[in-house]
């Protein structure tokens, strides 16, 4: 069952926050975090699990709610390099190698 | 260090045709994985192998489809008959570690256009 991410297309102004989602309908183990840039390869951003904490690195930073089967990628003051696409790649159960990729969010930082 | 290869980059062959895609992944990575990613769209999962055992190929959209890593590092992933339907990015990814917690490292992919 594939992901659910929200919003589709999100447009920010340079120094502006977002967030994107990722839902599920079913119980998940991990979520994994990914960017990818126009007519590049998706790129490693986070990986989060069920019962772990929340994750971040600069100013990029991931939750998961258990409860609602939902993870959460934060940008605070979004930079021009932000740009591209995210994806959000689930797992069921524990040592699941197989994801589950969202359709992905559409990020655009204008200057 | 090098990151994951694919060749060709791009592909196009007539309907019909068998083609052969090739992933070099990261040396040392144990875990290999095939995804088709459509244009707008999250990456597909096809298959995966680790070592040179395929895990799981619940993905592959029917019996053209196949892949192999014979010798655990370099896969190939064959499509026989190709159809237009089966035009698509097709991707890489190697991971170091066999569990499922580990990044995934894609490579750069193959642009097939089947005509």
């Amino acid at each position: 069952q594939q992901p659910v991410q929200s919003p589709q297309a999100v447009i920010l102004r340079e120094g502006e926050d977002a967030v994107i989602n990722c839902s599920s309908s079913k119980a998940l183990y991990s979520v994994h975090w990914y960017r990818q840039k126009h007519g590049e390869a998706p790129v490693f951003l986070m990986i989060l699990l069920k019962g772990g904490e929340q994750k971040g690195h600069d100013k990029i930073s991931a939750s998961f709610n258990e409860k609602k089967q939902q993870s959460s990628l934060y940008l605070t003051a979004s930079q021009l390099s932000y740009s591209g696409t995210y994806f959000c790649g689930t797992a069921l159960i524990q040592g699941a190698q197989k994801l589950v990729f969202g359709q992905g969010t559409r990020l655009t930082i204008n200057p | 260090g090098a990151g994951v290869s694919q060749s060709p980059r791009y592909k196009v062959t007539k309907r019909g045709q068998d083609v052969a895609l090739r992933c070099d992944p990261i040396s040392g990575h144990v875990s290999l994985y095939w995804y088709r990613q459509a244009l707008g769209q999250g990456p597909e999962f096809l298959t995966y192998f680790n070592y040179e055992a395929q895990q799981d190929k619940s993905g592959l959209p029917n019996d053209r489809f196949s892949a192999e890593r014979p010798e655990g590092s370099i896969s190939t992933l064959t499509i026989q008959r190709t159809e237009q339907r089966d035009s698509a990015m097709y991707r890489c990814a190697s991971s170091f570690l066999r569990a499922g917690v580990s990044e995934q490292y894609f490579g750069p992919g193959t642009r097939l256009t089947v005509t």
